[in-house]
């Protein structure tokens, strides 16, 4: 275990339907992430937060709606999702973005495995 | 824009072999780097990064890479494969305060 928890593990949902996936840590971290794992693609990121603020959103559809309530947990929220946003999603945790490369090592969680009808 | 190069898709070893896979970046200051392990149905999981000092880094595994900084490579390799070491690596590099940037990786197939 990583103390990185995701769930659910699986999904399947329709074009229309909304969702959320959820992550928690126990790590004590600040920083929070979600990424898209693709096959045969790069792992793309996709929001950072930072002690609950979004520093970072690479550009991501806005289908896709996280939320970080607490430094402990993430969301990521979907809506009338598309067949190519089929992937796994991974969320990762670090202890802090800025605070040097020893506290930027992320821990990550299983993920979840997504499918869109 | 600092950047991650894995050259190889798939890497296939006989198990008791040596193996390297392969990794150079570019970044436009110091770099820090690092290896992840991904298994099947799990998330990426921490092997060794580099950060300073020895340019030969060991980490989890038996697992060892090799920072060459005139060839920009941080290559991983272990003496010894073992067939329970086929998995997806991912090399990532850290440079100022973004976030990693990660490879595309490489699977690993140990054969017995």
């Amino acid at each position: 275990e990583t103390g990185v928890t995701q769930t659910p593990r699986h999904l399947v949902m329709g074009m229309t339907n909304k969702k959320s996936l959820k992550c928690e840590q126990h790590l004590g971290h600040n920083a929070m992430y979600w990424y898209k794992q693709s096959a045969k693609k790069p792992l793309e990121l996709m929001f950072v937060y930072n002690f609950k603020e979004q520093t970072e959103n690479n550009s991501v559809p806005s289908r896709f709606s996280p939320e970080c309530p607490n430094s402990s947990h993430l969301f990521l929220h979907l809506h009338t999702l598309q067949p190519e946003d089929s992937a796994l999603y991974l969320c990762a945790s670090s202890q802090d973005v800025s605070g040097g490369v020893s506290k930027n090592i992320q821990y990550f969680g299983a993920g979840t495995r997504l499918s869109v009808l | 824009a600092q950047s991650v190069a894995q050259p190889e898709d798939q890497v296939n070893v006989a198990e008791g072999n040596p193996l390297t896979v392969k990794c150079t970046y570019s970044v436009s200051g110091n770099p820090y780097l690092f290896w992840y392990v991904q298994y099947p149905n799990r998330g990426l999981q921490f092997l060794l990064k580099y950060i300073t000092g020895d340019n030969l880094v060991k980490g989890s595994y038996g697992f060892e890479a090799e920072f060459n900084k005139s060839q920009t490579s941080f290559h991983l390799k272990k003496p010894s494969a073992l067939v329970s070491d086929s998995a997806l690596y991912f090399c990532a590099v850290l440079s100022g305060n973004t976030p990693l940037v990660f490879g595309k990786g490489t699977r690993l197939s140990v054969i017995a």
